[in-house]
């Protein structure tokens, strides 16, 4: 079964300074991943997705990832970070192997310090 | 129309109650899907509906019973439900389930039972 991990569930950053959100991803086949954001008591907002086509993904406002095979990850960054980027960030798996679901990691709430 | 639409944002019922969640989306998506998320959890899949067909019904207690009309429609009928399932309840739909799509979600209802 696919499964992704988020390492650090809170990540504080000054305003302007970079972001960076990890997450590593476990699967048998190749996958696909996403990036949800989350605003408090809204639902999820996709970020960016990648799907086997380029390995440098963009997505909206500013967010960028990286899928590296060899170290099973799909980290987000943001160069300069807004104080309208802190929410819950959700990294997320799929497998088009059979019923295909979207599992999610267990987030990474991103605090902006002023 | 990019938007998936839930409705009641805020529900509150008794354990003896019987009262029905409402997703709608005219983008033409044929997956729908029903997760629920607990405060600071990820969102867990409860129910797919592929092609007004439920796909994947994740062990989910039958007190919760999904119905998809038609392609635009899906209902989450609720029935003498316990205070531990309070939650938010997202709706979220994607082009087709596989192949790596991104879902669009709503905002999901805020369920309170007492």
């Amino acid at each position: 079964a696919q499964s992704v991990t988020q390492l650090g569930s809170h990540v504080s950053v000054s305003e302007g300074a970079l972001v960076l959100l990890r997450c590593n991803y476990s699967s048998s086949v190749p996958p696909y991943l996403f990036w949800y954001v989350q605003y408090p008591n809204q639902g999820l907002q996709l970020l960016l997705k990648y799907t086997s086509a380029a390995t440098l993904v963009k997505g909206i406002n500013g967010f960028e990832a990286e899928f590296k095979k060899s170290e099973t990850s799909f980290h987000l960054t943001k160069p300069s970070a807004h104080m309208s980027d802190a929410a819950e960030y959700f990294c997320a798996v799929s497998v088009n192997f059979g019923n295909e679901k979207l599992t999610f990691g267990t987030g990474t709430r991103l605090t902006i310090i002023p | 129309d990019t938007e998936v639409t839930q409705t009641p944002k805020h529900l509150v019922m008794g354990m003896t109650n019987k009262k029905s969640l409402k997703c709608e989306q005219h983008m033409g998506h044929r997956a729908m899907y029903w997760y629920k998320q607990k405060a600071k959890k990820p969102p867990e899949l409860m129910f797919v509906y592929s092609y007004e067909k439920l796909s994947i019904n994740e062990s989910v207690p039958s007190r919760f019973s999904p119905e998809c009309p038609n392609s635009s429609l899906l209902n989450l009928h609720l029935h003498a439900l316990q205070p531990e399932d309070s939650a938010l309840y997202l709706c979220a739909s994607s082009p087709s389930q596989g192949v790596g799509y991104g879902y669009t979600f709503g905002s999901g209802t805020r369920l309170t039972v007492v």
